[in-house]
């Protein structure tokens, strides 16, 4: 089975902290995005990456950067966190291509207070 | 950028009623997918359409994918309490070379009263 896994599912962070989000999957995806969830909105897309060190903005990146350092690993930093940012964060990966199925991690529910 | 519009927001049925979630994007897609995700829960890949005019069952559920190539439905026949969840339908959009992204559609809430 496809394995994409969050580092945790609930986090609680105060304003203007640093917080990162781990996502690790275990099937040589070339692929890895990451969402954010908020009710009424659906999943936006942050920012994904197609291979190691490459990355491409998605709808909603202000505010949020990414590492991809090994292909297996996919992190979502947020450099100062604020209020707004509280939500649900789901990570995904996919093999590499167009419309290939895209597997999702638990989810992060982060709360900044 | 692309769009994907999805309708209705939310649905409410009584159990045994049909469902139907329509899905609309502003470009024509290569294909589309479709996820659910059970209340507390994560996205989980439903099926893809390709070809325009495909239609394709999953036991109660069908999807059908536009002539144009621009539209999706999802039908579900006499709703089971199981039922309940997020639809999403996503398209990918190509971002300049090979590289697709996935972009979703925002969603339809399916409850449904036993």
């Amino acid at each position: 089975d496809v394995k994409v896994t969050q580092s945790s599912r609930y986090l609680v962070k105060r304003t203007g902290e640093k917080v990162f989000l781990e996502c690790v999957q275990d099937m040589d995806h070339e692929n890895m995005f990451w969402y954010r969830q908020d009710p009424g909105l659906g999943l936006r897309l942050i920012y994904f990456s197609y291979d190691v060190k490459m990355k491409e903005k998605g709808d909603i990146p202000e505010g949020y950067s990414v590492s991809r350092e090994k292909k297996e690993r996919f992190s979502l930093i947020l450099e100062s966190a604020s209020t707004n940012q509280t939500s649900m964060y789901l990570c995904a990966s996919s093999l590499a291509g167009y419309g290939t199925e895209a597997f999702f991690g638990q989810g992060t529910r982060l709360t900044v207070v | 950028g692309q769009q994907v519009m999805q309708i209705p927001q939310y649905q409410h049925v009584q159990e045994g009623e049909d469902f139907t979630t329509y899905c609309n994007s502003s470009t024509t897609l290569s294909n589309i997918q479709w996820y659910k995700q059970r209340p507390g829960g994560h996205p989980v890949f439903l099926i893809q359409l390709v070809k325009s005019g495909e239609v394709k069952k999953q036991k109660r559920l069908t999807f059908q994918f536009g002539e144009a190539k621009k539209n999706s439905s999802l039908h579900i026949t006499a709703t089971q309490t199981t039922d309940v969840g997020t639809y999403f339908c996503a398209g990918p959009w190509n971002s300049g070379g090979s590289n697709y992204k996935l972009t979703f559609g925002k969603g339809t809430l399916l409850t449904v009263n036993p």
